[in-house]
């Protein structure tokens, strides 16, 4: 299976700033034929399931706002949130979807400093 | 709009078996691959199963509920299924079903699964 790392583990910003996520692969999800990236960020708050939030690691899915984005290809992605708001407390996980065995990042849990 | 309402989870016994259901409404059923996953109490997400859409001919399991586990669909019922069969205390968490379009678009609230005596 293709191991995702996220890193850091957890996240202190303070409102307003910028938070960036970072997520590795333990081999590319990238495939060179159509040069798309396989990989997606989900937010997922207490008591809730997750939310889609990115995919082909930069496309944003309908309604998620603009201050999220994602960046990234081949094994290194990120995930970055350009002004932190009350309401971005949350954990973040990537997952790839370039494989079969589909495959999550241990998550990343983002607080307000 | 989308919605996914999962049923049938419990407490059961080490060895026991129960049957989640997943009923989708909000969008055509039948076209779309459908998942289970599951999140251990604290822990992060696992795919646990898939089926194509259509009859759902090819499904997918994950190693660790290989051979215990099964997933089926009823299109006409838009219902989704997961018997787990042979329940051990490691397959505690709770389960989702998603809408699989390789990425999960939609997901349920949930229902959880102990596995406890």
């Amino acid at each position: 299976d293709i191991v995702m790392t996220q890193s850091p583990d957890s996240l202190a910003v303070s409102l307003g700033e910028r938070a960036t996520i970072n997520c590795k692969s333990s081999q590319s999800v990238s495939y060179s034929s159509n040069s798309k990236n396989y990989l997606a960020w989900y937010q997922q708050k207490p008591g809730q399931p997750p939310k889609l939030l990115i995919y082909w690691a930069s496309a944003r899915e309908s309604g998620v706002p603009d201050r999220f984005s994602g960046s990234g290809s081949g094994t290194d992605f990120t995930l970055t949130i350009s002004s932190l708001q009350a309401e971005d407390v949350a954990v973040y996980y990537c997952q790839q979807y370039y494989s079969t065995s589909i495959t999550f990042g241990q998550g990343t849990r983002l607080e307000i400093k | 709009e989308v919605h996914l309402l999962e049923s049938g989870g419990g407490l059961v016994q080490p060895g026991g078996s129960l049957r989640l259901s997943c009923a989708a409404s909000g969008f055509t059923f039948s076209s779309y691959a459908m998942s289970w996953l599951r999140q251990a109490p604290g822990r992060g997400l696992e795919s646990v199963s898939s089926i194509i859409s259509g009859g759902g001919a090819t499904t997918y399991y994950a190693d660790s509920v290989k051979g215990r586990f099964t997933i089926s669909r009823d299109n006409s019922k838009n219902t989704l299924y997961l018997q787990m069969n042979s329940l051990r205390a490691e397959d505690t968490a709770i389960y989702y079903c998603a809408r699989d379009a390789k990425v999960f678009d939609s997901w349920g609230q949930g229902t959880l699964v102990t596995v406890s005596s």
